[in-house]
């Protein structure tokens, strides 16, 4: 089983700020089988990011995603109130299709 | 408007046996695969199996041991969750979701108590 961890487990940034969240997994995923999810309390996961660089349909672009083979990054690049949620990362390149341990995000 | 509904909560005790549906509505229902997705309190997210609804073909999760079973019934664009040999592990809500180049729709989850 791919094992991703995530870092940092938590994240405190002012608003405006540019938020740097990583996905590091245990054998390479390849090029792009890495999605990014947002999840609220009480909340079903949302998509912001498929295939590694992809935005999913209606997420703003100050949302983006890089990386290849065993490290990944989602970016924030402002940091808003609404973006106070926990992120996690998914493996989708070898059954079971695992998630990492998440990042919370928190507002100063 | 496209959506996954799922049914209402369920306490169980261990041992016991439980069915969850997952209805789709808005869009084609044979046209994707479907998720479950498990998420226990306070932990991340858990992958349990799929089902390609156009053909019944389906992937599970080795950690659940051969206790699990996901089916469909096209006509009703319904997918089921039967997990079977109830412990309080399996407590968590589980989550389906449609998937186009990873789960790009979820439904609102179901809750699943495992209590004696």
């Amino acid at each position: 089983e791919i094992v991703l961890t995530q870092s940092p487990g938590t994240l405190s940034l002012s608003p405006g700020e540019r938020a740097t969240l990583s996905c590091r997994a245990s054998q390479s995923v390849g090029k792009n089988y890495i999605a990014w999810y947002q999840q609220k309390p009480g909340q079903a996961p949302r998509l912001l990011i498929h295939t590694a660089s992809s935005r999913a349909t209606g997420i703003p672009d100050r949302f983006s995603g890089s990386g290849s083979g065993t490290d990944f990054t989602l970016t924030i690049a402002r940091l808003e109130p609404e973006d106070v949620a926990v992120y996690y990362c998914q493996q989708f390149i070898t059954p079971p299709y695992s998630f990492g341990g998440g990042t919370r995000v928190e507002i100063k | 408007q496209e959506q996954l509904m799922q049914s209402g909560a369920e306490v169980k005790k261990p041992g016991a046996s439980v069915r969850l549906s997952c209805t789709i509505s808005g869009f084609s229902f044979t046209s994707y695969p479907l998720h479950w997705m498990r998420q226990a309190p306070g932990q991340r997210p858990e992958w349990v199996g799929l089902i390609v609804p156009a053909n019944g073909e389906t992937g599970y999760s080795r950690s659940l041991q051969g206790r699990a079973t996901i089916t469909r019934d096209t006509p009703a664009t319904t997918a089921f969750l039967e997990l079977r040999g109830l412990t309080s592990e399996d407590t968590a809500i589980y989550f389906c979701a449609r998937w186009f180049g990873a789960a790009d729709l979820w439904g609102p989850g179901t809750p699943v108590i495992v209590s004696s």
